[in-house]
């Protein structure tokens, strides 16, 4: 079964750091890659994504991932933190092959403290 | 475009009662999804529509659910009777072609008391 793992349910970092939130997958099959933001009360807002060409992905808000095939992961940077960074980050994963159906991971909430 | 719309917001409503949360999915897109958001199990997919006729409902917790889309631009998810347990965030979410992701609405927070 495709599955995505996000390690770390809670992330702290201070302002201006480097945030790194980790994702990996199971697929057997070249996968579609994403990187969603929840701030609170809200619904959940598309970052970035993986379909096909080049791996290192650039999102919204200074925000990028690396697709590495080699080791089934998808990780979210982003060089120097900001306060209004801090949300639930979501990795999900759509298996070429199906219906399209999303999979996601249990989410990674971020704290940025000064 | 407005993005996707549901509605209402909030629900507050009693044990037993029936439930009827709304969404309106962004114009063309051919897929709509609605999910559950709860702190114990996270974000559970409960039904995927594709051009109006539901695909996967695998995920419909109990025949209390029920979700209907009776034209592109309209979907409901009807809950009968409510339970405490339902208590969640209910997200609906619409797409073009899946490998682009979807799109999210704001949700519906239902407490059930």
């Amino acid at each position: 079964a495709q599955s995505v793992t996000q390690l770390g349910s809670h992330v702290s970092v201070s302002e201006g750091a480097l945030v790194l939130l980790r994702c990996n997958y199971s697929s057997s099959v070249p996968p579609y890659l994403f990187w969603y933001v929840q701030y609170p009360n809200q619904g959940l807002q598309l970052l970035l994504k993986y379909t096909t060409g080049a791996t290192l992905v650039k999102g919204i808000n200074g925000f990028e991932a690396e697709f590495k095939k080699s080791e089934t992961s998808f990780h979210l940077t982003k060089p120097s933190a900001h306060m209004s960074d801090a949300a639930e980050y979501f990795c999900a994963v759509i298996i070429s092959g199906g219906y399209n159906k999303l999979i996601f991971g249990a989410g990674t909430r971020l704290a940025v403290h000064p | 475009d407005a993005g996707v719309i549901q509605s209402p917001r909030h629900e507050v409503t009693e044990m037993g009662q029936e439930v009827t949360l709304r969404c309106k999915p962004i114009s063309g897109h051919n897929s709509l999804f609605w999910y559950r958001q709860t702190m114990m199990r996270g974000l559970e997919l409960l039904i995927y529509f594709n051009n109006n006729v539901p695909i996967d409902d695998s995920g419909m917790p109990e025949d209390r659910f029920s979700a209907k889309m009776p034209n592109a631009s309209f979907s409901t998810l009807k809950i009968q009777p409510s339970e405490p347990r339902d208590s969640a965030v209910y997200f609906c979410a619409s797409s073009l072609a899946g490998t682009d992701g979807y799109t999210f609405g704001s949700g519906t927070r239902l407490t059930v008391v």
